[in-house]
């Protein structure tokens, strides 16, 4: 059975970098499939962030691509994801999933100072 | 980027009743739609995948169809537990995005 598990630290300042790693278990990052991050904004829509391929190569939503980067662990068998530079706007439950099956139950990451 | 856009932005109706939900593209996307569910304080679960084809576990009251720009996805019958919000997401050359989303809530 496919699991996702987010976790990183739940409070962020201003300007610093976010850092979310998934840890998955029931399944080989590197057998296939394409692993993502969403997020959700408080009472807020779902927003596609990015996702990884098991080469490793990296697609990122263009209205966040100069901020973002999603990279791959094997021999951890995680992804993760970092932020640069965030604000306000990147406070959300962060999603990490495979494919569209299967989800990570979200952390919740505030900007705040 | 394609634009996904759902109408309408709320559903309200009885349990029993039909539930039609549209998504429509700003551009082609073939078959490359699917629709999740999303409880409150939960992740959404997928429910339709390649636009007509459920996923694992998913009742058959729950059915999408479509294909190009335009996009539907019909509870039959509803029950109390489908009162939630619903989400079309497509996938082209490995960009995704996700519609505003639909709430159907209890009449």
């Amino acid at each position: 059975q496919v699991q996702l598990q987010e976790s990183g630290p739940g409070l962020v300042k201003p300007s610093e970098t976010l850092s979310l790693t998934c840890s998955v278990s029931g399944y080989s990052i590197s057998g296939g499939h394409y692993w993502g991050w969403i997020r959700q904004s408080p009472g807020k829509g779902l927003e596609w962030i990015g996702s990884v391929i098991h080469t490793g190569t990296s697609y990122y939503n263009p209205s966040l691509k100069s901020r973002v980067n999603i990279s791959m662990d094997t021999s951890k068998n995680q992804f993760s994801l970092t932020v640069t530079s965030v604000t306000a706007a990147d406070t959300a439950v962060y999603y990490c999933a495979r494919g569209a099956s299967y989800w990570g139950q979200g952390t919740l990451v505030t900007v705040s100072s | 980027e394609i634009v996904l856009t759902q109408s309408p932005a709320t559903l309200s109706l009885s349990p029993g009743e039909r539930a039609t939900l549209s998504c429509r593209a700003s551009q082609s996307i073939s078959n490359y739609l699917a629709w999740f569910q999303q409880k409150p304080g939960q992740a959404p679960r997928l429910l339709i995948y390649d636009a007509s084809n459920r996923a694992t576990g998913i009742p058959a009251r729950f059915s999408g169809s479509g294909s190009g720009t335009d996009f539907t996805l019909t509870i039959s019958s509803l029950e109390p537990e489908d009162f939630a919000v619903y989400y079309c997401q497509q996938r082209n050359n490995w960009l995704w995005t996700f519609g505003q989303g639909t709430k159907v809530e209890i009449k």
